[in-house]
């Protein structure tokens, strides 16, 4: 069965750069989700978008923007880059409309270092 | 707002013994309820959910969880521990009729002991 796609699964920048994570979700699933997980950390929420518009914002920082296109598939854009910025980035789908409660599958995460 | 607590990072077990992993939630409506596990370098994996149908869930790799509401707890167990369940385990709430975005605890590691 097809998975959340992420791309790139590794990823290292310089400080004050920038960085594009892709992601590509199952198929019909109509809801992405982007978490950040720190080194030893619970994965923190940023944004999610239904039907390629934004549905809930997270604690995502003013310098990350992300957005989903036409054929569903979604990118965290990172700019201004900040050690912190250093996480494993989980990419997530789900169809919003499934009765009960909320599954999320989620890709293997690109992780980010900024050295 | 709902939240999750994890009581302990780690847990350490020997191989055949039985697993308990704590998760105690805070919800201001019936929440629905997830054991979410997290392999080294990989995403996390749905074990089980509880979706106000059976308050005992049955989930994979022979985990299972109660929901005790009178408790707020959601508790995560297997009867024998594998070497191969050392993992990160997450418990995760959302909340029935509102917001679907999952709110995570901060994970307890399971350390398998030969």
């Amino acid at each position: 069965a097809a998975g959340v796609i992420q791309s790139p699964r590794h990823l290292i920048k310089e400080k004050r750069e920038t960085a594009t994570l892709k992601c590509y979700p199952i198929p019909r699933h109509d809801t992405v989700y982007w978490y950040q997980q720190g080194p030893g950390q619970d994965p923190q929420f940023l944004i999610s978008f239904y039907e390629k518009m934004q549905s809930d914002k997270g604690s995502i920082p003013d310098r990350f923007s992300a957005q989903q296109f036409s054929d569903y598939h979604s990118e965290l854009n990172m700019s201004s880059l900040e050690l912190g910025d250093s996480a494993l980035y989980f990419c997530a789908s789900s169809l919003q409309g499934a009765v009960g409660a909320n599954v999320l599958t989620f890709g293997a995460g690109s992780r980010l270092t900024v050295l | 707002a709902q939240s999750v607590t994890q009581l302990g990072s780690h847990v350490s077990v020997s191989e055949g013994a039985l697993v308990l992993l704590r998760c105690n939630y805070s919800s201001s409506v019936p929440p629905y309820l997830f054991w979410y596990v997290q392999y080294p370098n990989q995403g996390l994996q749905l074990l089980l959910k509880y979706t106000s149908a059976a308050t005992l869930v049955k989930g994979i790799n022979g985990f299972e969880a109660e929901f005790k509401k009178s408790e707020t707890s959601f508790h995560l167990t297997k009867p024998s521990a594998h070497m191969s369940d050392a993992a990160e385990y997450f418990c995760a709430v959302t909340l029935s009729g509102g917001s679907y975005i999952p709110t995570f605890g901060r994970g307890t590691s399971l350390i398998v002991h030969p």
